[in-house]
């Protein structure tokens, strides 16, 4: 089983449309990230959140962070063609140096 | 200044064959780290150098894979002998001294060993 569980694996919508990626996991963590990774390239960091209930906003970007910091979630308002990627969470569990991985959403945005 | 960079970008070998991976991380970056992400898996963590010592190799699947950083600089993952299921992508990330501190990615090495 994996440590981090995000949904959905695959979302298509249509231009204009909002979508929301879920991460949720068992354990507490330090610190959870958004990651976007476009393809031949390395994840990019888009965010980090750290206290719990946080809620933080990139342009048309909002990230949440669960109360209890065991879940994020990511939304997309108006979402445009350039949002096209596949979109990672991952954190830094208590006491852990290493980054664990969701699976990652891929997203496709039709103009 | 220069990202994390990874070469190659690509290698295709054959079964029994020994390849050599290659990460340059951030100048100044204490943290290393190797990740590996098989096809239709998520992104796994392999292992993690301070400097030149080796943290935390929890993640490395068996004794074929052998890591090295020295003088705390860039780092070399090696496959001897590879296998079938040792095929994916392989990523470096670095980060400053410190917990939870910003993790940069290189751009991956495909592996592919047929």
């Amino acid at each position: 089983t994996q440590l981090l569980e995000q949904s959905p694996q695959f979302l298509s919508i249509q231009e204009g449309e909002n979508l929301t990626v879920y991460c949720n996991s068992s354990s507490v963590f330090s610190s959870l990230q958004w990651y976007r990774q476009e393809p031949g390239e390395g994840p990019v960091l888009l965010v980090t959140v750290v206290t719990g209930g946080e809620v933080k906003k990139l342009k048309r970007l909002t990230f949440q962070f669960g109360d209890a910091r065991k879940d994020s979630s990511l939304h997309i308002t108006a979402a445009q063609p350039g949002d096209t990627g596949l979109y990672l969470c991952a954190g830094y569990r208590i006491n852990d140096y290493k980054l664990s991985f969701g699976a990652g959403t891929t997203v496709t945005v039709r103009a | 200044e220069a990202g994390v960079t990874q070469f190659p970008s690509h290698s295709v070998i054959e079964k029994g064959q020994t390849v050599t991976l290659r990460c340059d991380p951030i100048s100044g970056h204490d943290n290393l780290y190797w990740y590996r992400r098989v096809m239709g898996k998520e992104i796994k963590f392999l292992l993690h150098f301070v400097k030149e010592s080796k943290q935390d190799e929890s993640g490395m699947p068996n004794n074929r894979f052998l890591a090295e950083r020295t003088g705390g600089t860039y780092s070399t993952l090696k496959v001897q002998p590879a296998e079938l299921e040792d095929s994916g992508v392989y990523f470096c990330a670095s980060s400053q001294q410190g917990k939870n501190t910003e993790a940069f990615f290189g751009q991956g090495t495909r592996l592919t060993v047929v």
